[in-house]
C-alpha cells in the first residue's frame, strides 16, 4: 500500500474546466510538496506547504494543506492544455515519499 | 547551472543480467536520492546517500544497492535482473545538509528507463 494516496488516478477534462486532486494519509509529515511530471522528463517542483492549514496559490493553481498536515489538495482554475501532465504529491518526514500521482489531461 | 544527469537514458537487459545506473547531481548537491516509477505504483524510494553515505533505504530487495563517490556522482545497480525491475529510474539531488530534517526541494534527471525481457 502507498504511504501517500492520490485521487483521482486519472483525469480528462476540457480546457476552462477547473478540477481538484487529492493526496491523502494516515501520517503526519513536517511539510510535503507537490511536483508535475512531463513525458520523457523528471519531476518538477510546484509548490511546497509546511504549516497546517495554509493555502498556497501559484496563477491558477491553489495548494492546501490539511490541519492536521496529513493530507493536501492541489485545485486547478479555468485549466489549459499546458496543464496536462502527472501531477505528484510527496510526503516529507527524514525522507521524501511520493504518491502514485494523478495523470492530467486537458483536452483543448 | 546544469541540472541533473542520468546516464543511460534508454537500455535493455534480459533476466539475470545486472546493470549499473550513473547520476551526477548538481553541482554543489551532496544528497542523491534514487527512485523507482513504474505506471501502477508511482514513484517508490531506493536510497538517498549523503557524502557518500546511505542515509536512508527504501523497501527494495539487496539485489538493489547503491554508492555515492566523493565528488558526489552516485552509482545504482541491480543485480539477477528480473522482468518486474522494468522501470524508469529517477535520481533526483538536493541541497540538504547533513543533519537537516527535510529534504527540501528534489531536483530529478530525466532518468534512466530500463526494459528486462
Amino acid at each position: 500500500t502507498q504511504l501517500l494516496e492520490q485521487s483521482p488516478q486519472f483525469l480528462s477534462i476540457q480546457e476552462g474546466e477547473n478540477l481538484t486532486v487529492y493526496c491523502n494519509s494516515s501520517s503526519v509529515f513536517s511539510s510535503l510538496q507537490w511536483y508535475r511530471q512531463e513525458p520523457g522528463e523528471g519531476p518538477v517542483l510546484l509548490v511546497t506547504v509546511v504549516t497546517g492549514g495554509e493555502v498556497k496559490k501559484l496563477k491558477r493553481l491553489t495548494f492546501q494543506f490539511g490541519d492536521a498536515r496529513k493530507d493536501s489538495s492541489l485545485h486547478i482554475t479555468a485549466a489549459q492544455p499546458g496543464d496536462t501532465g502527472l501531477y505528484l504529491c510527496a510526503g516529507v518526514r527524514n525522507d521524501m515519499r511520493f504518491g502514485a500521482g494523478t495523470r492530467l489531461t486537458v483536452k483543448p | 547551472k546544469a541540472g541533473v544527469t542520468q546516464t543511460p537514458r534508454y537500455l535493455i537487459k534480459t533476466r539475470g543480467q545486472q546493470v549499473t545506473l550513473s547520476c551526477s547531481p548538481i553541482s554543489g548537491h551532496r544528497s542523491v536520492s534514487w527512485y523507482q516509477q513504474t505506471p501502477g505504483q508511482g514513484l517508490q524510494f531506493l536510497f538517498e546517500y549523503f557524502s557518500e553515505t546511505q542515509r536512508n533505504k527504501g523497501n527494495f530487495p539487496g539485489r538493489f544497492s547503491g554508492r555515492q563517490f566523493s565528488n558526489s556522482r552516485s552509482e545504482m545497480n541491480v543485480s539477477t535482473l528480473e522482468l518486474g525491475d522494468s522501470a524508469l529510474y529517477l535520481c533526483a539531488s538536493s541541497s540538504r545538509l547533513r543533519g537537516e530534517a527535510n529534504t527540501g526541494e528534489l531536483f530529478f534527471g530525466e532518468g534512466s528507463r530500463l526494459t528486462v525481457l
